[in-house]
């Protein structure tokens, strides 16, 4: 069955640093989104991608995030200069639609670390 | 602005037995969708089951079934015979609109611990 990928699992950085994190969505998707799970914590929805733009973000996703698809199959989330409470799991997802029954299809997260 | 609630932090169940983990949820939006997704240990979200709005009956895939009340805004998750391999935490959630809104929106979870 196809699913999302995302790398590395595990990114340590440390504080002011920019990190990217790599996600390769189901092939056939067109929806792409990006979600934070703070440790212990609900998951929390960042921002959503369609047509090579932004289509929905939270106010968490601040000057500091971007997204990227840069060819394609990948889809990017790029944290300009880490702070501390950005350690995180990170979660990328696809969809093929965003009405009805579509689910999005989860990757298995990048745990990132800001020390 | 939409709000999921769980209320159960955590639940037991004896193996073999079924369990019902609580989700209410706030909306102004006559169309949404409500999803529930699982999360083990190792941390990956497996989407479970769905249900929309609109949709006349309970969902039900497998061992999983949807209690969908929609005048009581509820949409809880029932899981029959559990197994061992059913602990996990469980989150609900919810997608508003038809068309066009992509985010969803999240409950904070019901760790389910499954005794043999």
């Amino acid at each position: 069955e196809p699913e999302v990928t995302q790398t590395p699992s595990h990114q340590v950085t440390q504080m002011g640093q920019e990190v990217i994190l790599r996600c390769v969505p189901i092939s056939n998707h067109l929806y792409f989104y990006w979600y934070r799970q703070i440790l212990g914590q609900k998951v929390e929805f960042l921002v959503s991608f369609y047509n090579n733009e932004i289509s929905e973000k939270s106010e968490i996703f601040d000057d500091q995030f971007s997204v990227e698809r840069p060819d394609g199959s990948n889809f990017t989330l790029k944290i300009r200069s880490t702070k501390l409470e950005d350690s995180a799991m990170y979660f990328c997802a696809s969809s093929a639609e965003t009405m009805g029954n579509q689910p999005q299809h989860f990757g298995d997260g990048t745990r990132l670390s800001i020390l | 602005a939409q709000k999921i609630t769980q209320t159960q932090p955590g639940m037991f169940v004896q193996e073999k037995e079924a369990v019902t983990l609580d989700c209410t949820y706030d909306t102004s939006d006559p169309s949404y969708g409500l999803f529930w997704y699982k999360q083990p240990s190792s941390g990956e979200m497996i989407f479970l089951i769905y249900q929309g709005s609109y949709d006349q009956q309970n969902a039900t895939e497998g061992r999983y079934s949807l209690n969908f009340q929609k005048a009581r805004k509820s949409a809880n998750l029932v899981i029959s015979a559990s197994q061992l391999g059913d602990s996990a935490m469980y989150f609900c959630a919810m997608r508003e609109g038809r068309f066009g809104n992509n985010d969803m929106r999240f409950g904070a979870g019901t760790r389910l611990t499954v005794k043999p």
